[in-house]
């Protein structure tokens, strides 16, 4: 079975502070892929990034950093001097082999409200 | 800018009454997916396209059916939607996965916002 755990449902931090989601992983494939989506107030999911299980190499984008370890199954992400318009619902999910073109399991998402 | 566009980005409808909600791309990707998102829950795929081969989720309600009459555009309609229907409902494309495996982010519209009366 595939499962995608992001434990944390909520954080809140002030501007500035750095702040880390959590994203642990089920999966018996050898070979996977791990995203990370952004979900603003306006609705739309964006794209961050993407991983695949043999590269574990960490990843690092202007404010936004991300660990993935698999002797752990997780696949954290770090926002570094939070902004305000880092608020938004960001999802992890993991890749699965299904028919065709596979099938994405989200995880039920963290809500992170950055105050100014 | 090349994008998906969802419309109408607000839907009202009644109880029972059929609904259809529309999703464009000008992405020229062959893979366009729905899916349903309800309040604080993570996006449920209903069902998704490969070119015109159609791929239904196990769980997904016969009441939920789609139609992609060509690349650019892709139809969801809800036959009698019920209450438990209320939710957003996102389209997303991509381009074609290699070994069965979804390795190919997913481009999102944003998103309509459906109620039923």
């Amino acid at each position: 079975a595939q499962k995608v755990t992001q434990a944390q449902t909520e954080i809140s931090v002030v501007e500035k502070e750095d702040v880390t989601l959590d994203c642990v992983y089920e999966t018996r494939d050898t070979t996977y892929y791990l995203f990370w989506y952004k979900q603003p107030p306006s609705g739309e999911l964006v794209f961050l990034i993407r991983r695949n299980s043999f590269d574990e190499q960490n990843e690092i984008s202007g404010r936004y950093s991300w660990n993935f370890q698999k002797s752990t199954s997780s696949f954290n992400f770090t926002i570094t001097a939070s902004q305000v318009v880092d608020s938004a619902v960001y999802f992890c999910a993991l890749s699965e082999v299904k028919g065709s073109q596979g099938n994405l399991i989200f995880g039920k998402g963290t809500k992170l409200s950055v105050k100014p | 800018d090349a994008m998906v566009i969802q419309n109408p980005r607000y839907q009202v409808t009644q109880f029972g009454k059929p609904v259809t909600l529309s999703c464009s791309q000008t992405l020229n990707h062959n893979v366009m997916y729905w899916y349903q998102q309800k309040s604080s829950q993570a996006p449920k795929l209903l069902f998704h396209y490969y070119d015109k081969d159609f791929n239904n989720e196990a769980d997904t309600p016969d009441n939920f059916q789609s139609r992609r009459p060509n690349t650019s555009f892709c139809f969801l309609d809800i036959r009698s939607p019920g209450l438990g229907d209320a939710a957003m409902y996102l389209c997303a494309t991509s381009r074609e996965s290699t070994g069965g495996i979804m390795d190919q982010p997913q481009h999102f519209g944003d998103g309509t916002r459906l109620s039923i009366l």
